[in-house]
């Protein structure tokens, strides 16, 4: 089945730092690939995505590489700030479900500190 | 344009009770998702549905819990006498098509049952 897996969480940085945070998926077929961000007490909103081998999604200096050979699609930004804390999830819409239905990771908590 | 509304922001019901979800899409989407997030927990879809028609509602329980998405007004997530094991946080997502469209979520529904 179609599945997503993220790094456990709590990820803790000092304000700046180089953020990772992974992601891998198993689907049939070429899924598209999301992140989402979710801060405390909202809903989630759409980061950046990806919608084929080699595409670069990226939006507010978070990138990430669909990565078809090793089925990654790793979250990165190369200076992490005190806003950016929240939780991260890697979502895929397989295209053999027939309609978007998206598959959530069980998400990943940031924690950034002045 | 507004984004995706959803009401009430919260519930709170006593278990036996029943609860009703609101989910007014954006502006021209005729697509509706619904999602449930257990605390610590991603996102698991539960019901998608195009107007007046409910397209798949694999991941809704079989017993209790019922959506519609009617003509006129917005989508409804019923849930009839509610149990502890059903506080979460409801989500409601809307999208312009249906195949890789985006999916734009609204800020959620948090369900307590006492």
């Amino acid at each position: 089945g179609n599945s997503v897996t993220q790094m456990e969480g709590p990820v803790t940085l000092s304000e700046e730092a180089f953020l990772t945070i992974n992601c891998t998926y198993t689907a049939t077929g070429y899924p598209s690939l999301f992140w989402y961000v979710q801060y405390p007490g909202e809903g989630l909103q759409l980061l950046l995505k990806a919608t084929k081998a080699d595409d670069k999604g990226s939006n507010k200096g978070f990138e990430a590489t669909y990565r078809k050979e090793t089925t990654s699609f790793h979250l990165e930004k190369g200076s992490v700030q005190v806003s950016d804390s929240a939780v991260y999830f890697c979502a895929l819409i397989a295209m053999n479900t027939g309609f978007q239905k998206l598959v959530f990771g069980t998400g990943t908590r940031l924690l950034v500190s002045p | 344009n507004a984004g995706v509304m959803q009401n009430p922001r919260h519930l709170v019901r006593r278990r036996g009770q029943e609860a009703r979800l609101r989910c007014s899409p954006m502006k021209g989407h005729s697509h509706v998702y619904w999602y449930r997030q257990l605390p610590e927990e991603g996102l698991k879809f539960m019901v998608y549905l195009q107007k007046e028609n409910i397209i798949d509602e694999s991941g809704m329980p079989k017993e209790r819990f019922s959506a519609e998405f009617p003509k006129e007004g917005p989508s409804i997530l019923r849930i009839q006498q509610v149990v502890r094991g059903d506080s979460a946080a409801y989500f409601c997502a809307s999208s312009l098509g249906a195949g890789q469209e985006t999916q734009y979520f609204g800020p959620g529904t948090r369900l307590l049952v006492l």
